[in-house]
Parts: C-alpha cells; structure tokens; sequence
C-alpha cells in the first residue's frame, strides 16, 4: 500500500515569506507527527495528533509555527516569517493507534535564503 | 530537546564485521525504538524493545536495554555494504503519547 508522502519535496523560499508543507499518512492512521531534522543533527518533535483528541504541541519552537490536521487524514504544518534557522528537513510519520513504530515520509527539505 | 546521546557518532568498518552502537536516554520510558535513515530523508524503523524486555532479535539485529544505566546498544552482525546509513535510537515516555525523543544518531560506513 501507499506509504506517507510529502509535498513539496523541496521548497526554498525569502526569510520573511510564509510556507506550507503538506503530509498524507497512511490511510487508516490516526497518529500523525511532525519532526524538524536540521544539518547532521537528530530529529526534533514538533507536533503529534492523535485521533480527535487536541494535538501536543509541546515541541513547536515558537508561535510563527503552527499545524492543523483536517477530517482526521491530511495535515499541513505552516511556518509563518520564515527565519534562516528554520532551514531543516521537516519529516511527518504516522502510526496506526494501536502498533508503536512510526512510519516517516520522505521528508520537504526547507531552505530559507 | 534530545533525549540523549548516542557513541560513537561516526564509525567505520568492513564487511563481514559486527558494528555497534550505543544509546543513552535521561528520563523513563515505556519503550526505546531503534530507526534507519539513509540520505538525511525518511526513517525506517527496525526493532522496538519494551521497558520490561533486555534483549530482542531481529535478524542480523540485536538491541539490548539496560533501564537501571538508561542505556540500550544495538548490534547489527555480519555488516554489509547495504547497512551504511544512520543509525537513531528513540525513546516514548509513556503509553499516553506516541511522540519520540531521538537521540543524536551514529553514522555507520561498512566499506566494501
């Protein structure tokens, strides 16, 4: 079956502007997560849904970011005035509610000029 | 924030060797993963090992948990070219979230 995907792949964009980055999980899925892995580092949680209860958004840096998930399937994370240090990969992963390991998506690579 | 490191962050060997990696984690946790990248894009996960497991197998795979040293090692034997990736290990806290803490990731070379 279809894995996760990710659009855009790449995107680069002026410091300043705003962007969108789009994830489908697998379907039937009701845990869907964003992640942020800059330059030879490890990954840094962002955001988790689960299902329709309220999404931990402990891990968001600040408030120029910001996620929604729509009808329990798609999800887009926004980054709004974007800075040259949100350069990064952003990579969302989805897991079913009952199994643990998460399934990642290949990832939008962000860079800010 | 990281929940912990992993050593060594780079290693290098040859085909045929065993590698081994270690990870580390401050908090507890309700299980410790291990995942796979290749080519800084998306992870594949390989073993998860519960809070109250020490060892697991999977294949040329075997990953241990220390919970009283908040350590865990994974071993992958017989290396392959085809191995050469990073390698993080992820920790979830409690079984109310499925959010993951990853640690910093070894990069593994098995040369040819």
């Amino acid at each position: 079956g279809a894995g996760v995907s990710q659009s855009p792949s790449n995107k680069v964009t002026e410091k300043g502007k705003d962007v969108e980055l789009r994830c489908d999980p697998i379907s039937g899925h009701t845990a869907l997560y964003w992640y942020r892995q800059s330059l030879g580092q490890g990954l840094e949680f962002l955001i988790y849904f689960q299902g329709n209860s309220a999404p931990d958004k402990s891990g968001l840096p600040s408030d120029r970011f910001s996620a929604e998930r729509t009808g329990g399937s798609v999800s887009t994370l926004t980054i709004q005035r974007t800075q040259q240090e949100d350069s990064a990969v952003y990579l969302c992963a989805s897991s079913s509610q009952t199994r643990n390991e998460q399934y990642f998506g290949p990832g939008t690579r962000l860079t800010v000029t | 924030s990281q929940q912990g490191e992993e050593d060594p962050q780079a290693l290098s060997i040859q085909e045929g060797e065993n590698a081994t990696m270690n990870c580390s984690y401050k908090t507890s946790i309700n299980n410790l993963q291990w995942y796979r990248q290749n080519s800084g894009r998306g992870l594949v996960h390989l073993i998860l090992i519960r809070s109250n497991e020490r060892e697991k197998h999977s294949g040329r795979l075997r990953v241990t948990l220390d919970t009283s040293k908040k350590s865990s090692s994974l071993l992958i034997t017989a290396s392959r070219a085809a191995d050469t990736a990073s390698y993080f290990c992820a920790t979830r806290g409690s079984s109310n979230t499925g959010k993951l803490i990853f640690g910093q990731g070894t990069t593994l070379q098995v040369k040819p």
